[in-house]
């Protein structure tokens, strides 16, 4: 299968902090899909980027997909966007692989 | 209508009882996915119907049994499970062929 890795594993920031994280994919993929998982165990929908730039308030997430990569960035970081950051991307069928997860605490 | 509903929210039973976990999606989605997430881990996909038919098995044990009834609905048959099957399993749909994925909240379950 595909493997996904994320980094880093563990994220602090001060609240107002700009922050990227990195997932990097080992095999040729036609979608990927970053994720935000809330201390309740909801895993809500942040993009859905094969590829290019896309932004959506504070953040925005970037995938270069000739090399395997793609970064989201959080600006202006808010206690509210603690939790855990996956990525996730398929094979050719329905199959999805997630990444090992960055966990980001934001402090006031 | 972008939501996966689930239910229960928590389940606690007992290794001999048998229960179930219940999905369900009005998105017209036609792939439908049962994971479970071990606590600090990611999901780990355990099948995946697509057009209501069983697609994937990753190597389940059998005291999970999963059923599509139409393609709304998706069901987790649980029967003597073991402690170490507590975890939260999680619902989602998409379109099928690898496209987005939507998620539910989860059921947590613990196995005593």
């Amino acid at each position: 299968g595909i493997q996904v890795e994320q980094s880093p594993p563990d994220l602090i920031l001060q609240e107002g902090a700009n922050s990227t994280l990195r997932c990097n994919f080992s095999d040729s993929v036609n979608n990927l899909q970053w994720f935000h998982q809330n201390p309740w165990g909801q895993l809500i929908n942040l993009f859905y980027i094969p590829s290019g730039t896309k932004q959506n308030g504070r953040l925005s997430a970037t995938t270069v997909a000739t090399e395997r990569y793609s970064l989201l960035y959080i600006s202006s970081s808010q206690t509210t966007d603690s939790g855990v950051y996956f990525c996730a991307v398929p094979n050719t069928g329905n199959q999805f692989y997630f990444g090992t997860g960055t966990s980001l605490t934001v402090i006031p | 209508d972008t939501e996966v509903t689930q239910t229960p929210k928590h389940l606690v039973m007992g290794m001999t009882n048998k229960k179930s976990l219940k999905c369900e999606q009005h998105m017209g989605h036609r792939a439908m996915y049962w994971y479970k997430q071990k606590a600090k881990k990611p999901p780990e996909l355990m099948f995946v119907y697509s057009y209501e038919k069983l697609s994937i098995n990753e190597s389940v044990p059998s005291r999970f049994s999963p059923e599509c009834p139409n393609s709304s609905l998706l069901n987790l048959h649980l029967h003597a499970l073991q402690p170490e099957d507590s975890a939260l399993y999680l619902c989602a749909s998409g379109q099928a062929g690898g496209r987005e994925q939507y998620f539910g909240p989860g059921t947590r379950l613990t196995v005593t």
